[in-house]
Order: C-alpha cells, then sequence, then structure tokens
C-alpha cells in the first residue's frame, strides 16, 4: 500500500463548479497535511495547511482531515480555469522519533482541468 | 533571488556519467530534502536530511547519494547515470516539526 494515496484523475470541472480533491494515507502517527498546486514545469506551491480534525477555510479552498478515518480532502469552490493545475497532497510523519520522523511524503497528484 | 536554489536548472548528460545536482537555501531551514518527478507518479523522496550529520534514505535511494555539506547546501549525486532517472528533480527546505516544505525551481535532468 502507497504511503498516499490520491484519487485517481484526471478530474475535469466546469468553471464555477466545486472540485473534489482527496487522498488517504497509512501512516497512523501522521501529524501534518499539505495541498500543494503544481503548474506544469514549475515547482509545487502551498495552498493549505491543516494539522486537525475537521475544516480549514481559506478563501475559495477548504480542506478537511479525518485522522480516524485517515482521509484528507480538498475542495475548491467556484473554480476558475486558473485553478487547473496538479495538486499534490502531502503528509509529514511524526514518527515517534524513529527514523521517519519528519519525513514529507507525497502523492501521486490529481490534474484538475476546469473548463469554461 | 529565490530562498531555495537549484543548480544546474537543466542537463543532459550520457549514460554511464557522474553527476551532481546542487541545491542551496537562505531560509535558514534545518530540513532539506531530495524529490524526483515522474508523469504520473507525483514526487518521490530519495532522500532527507535533518542536519549535517542526519541524512536518511527515502523510497527511491538506490543509484543515488547525497551530501550535507553544510546546514544551507544538500547535493545529489548519480554516480553513475541511467536512463531511467531521467526526470525532473526537486530540492525542498522545511523547518522542524508540523511544518510546510518550501520547494527550489527544480532540474530537469535528461541522460541519453
Amino acid at each position: 500500500q502507497k504511503e498516499v494515496e490520491q484519487n485517481s484523475g484526471p478530474l475535469s470541472v466546469p468553471e464555477g463548479a466545486i472540485a473534489s480533491l482527496n487522498c488517504t494515507y497509512s501512516d497512523r502517527v501522521s501529524q501534518s497535511f499539505f495541498w500543494y498546486r503544481q503548474y506544469s514545469g514549475k515547482s509545487p506551491e502551498l495552498i493549505m495547511s491543516i494539522y486537525s480534525n475537521g475544516d480549514k477555510e481559506d478563501g475559495r479552498f477548504t480542506a478537511q482531515l479525518n485522522k480516524a478515518s485517515q482521509y484528507v480532502s480538498l475542495l475548491i469552490r467556484d473554480s476558475q480555469p486558473s485553478d487547473s493545475a496538479t495538486y499534490l497532497c502531502a503528509v509529514k510523519s511524526s514518527g515517534a522519533g524513529g527514523t521517519s520522523y519528519g519525513k514529507l511524503t507525497f502523492g501521486q497528484g490529481t490534474i484538475l482541468t476546469v473548463h469554461p | 533571488d529565490a530562498d531555495v536554489t537549484q543548480t544546474p536548472r537543466n542537463r543532459i548528460t550520457k549514460t554511464g556519467k557522474r553527476i551532481m545536482l546542487e541545491c542551496s537555501q537562505t531560509k535558514g531551514h534545518d530540513r532539506m530534502y531530495w524529490y524526483r518527478q515522474d508523469p504520473g507518479l507525483g514526487l518521490r523522496l530519495i532522500y532527507y536530511s535533518f542536519d549535517v550529520k542526519d541524512i536518511n534514505k527515502g523510497e527511491i535511494s538506490d543509484g543515488y547519494s547525497v551530501s550535507r555539506q553544510a546546514q544551507a547546501k544538500f547535493s545529489l549525486s548519480l554516480e553513475s547515470a541511467i536512463p531511467n532517472q531521467t526526470a525532473l528533480y526537486f530540492c525542498a527546505t522545511s523547518l522542524k516539526g508540523n511544518t510546510e516544505a518550501f520547494f527550489g525551481q527544480g532540474t530537469r535532468l535528461t541522460v541519453v
């Protein structure tokens, strides 16, 4: 089982719709969860971080975390063509002080296309 | 200037050659990471380092080695490059604890 898995894409939504991106992780001691956006040929940039169960909202973006289900998601409301990119879920392990402590693992990414 | 700088940005090399990719940072972060990216596979961790004397293998370390010359510098070497090491390589840094990583601009490496 991969440590971090994202829902298979690509995902295509019309402009103005809600885009839903999902991610599951295998390490129960994971403490920090991140969503990055990556445009083609560019480096990833952070758009959301979440550390505790529940929802976290920032503008059009909402991150949701459920540690019991080992699940984290990202919702993009009022999707715009400029949101078209690859979205990467990342999980940072606490590792209980072992060698995995602080290791930052990424999922395979989901390509999102927002069409006018 | 970028806080996390990778050199070179692009490199074409021949099979069997030794090549070094360099990463330097001005963010003062203690943690540094090397990832490779291939289409459809996301970012895969090669090596990560928590300080100069603490270096750990990631999920795909075979064929690679690293050196943490100073807190601000972390180099990735391919001792004998092979074509399936053709990829986009990223260096990243972070602080200790539950903090995000910041990425360099990437190095596009082609092994022919």
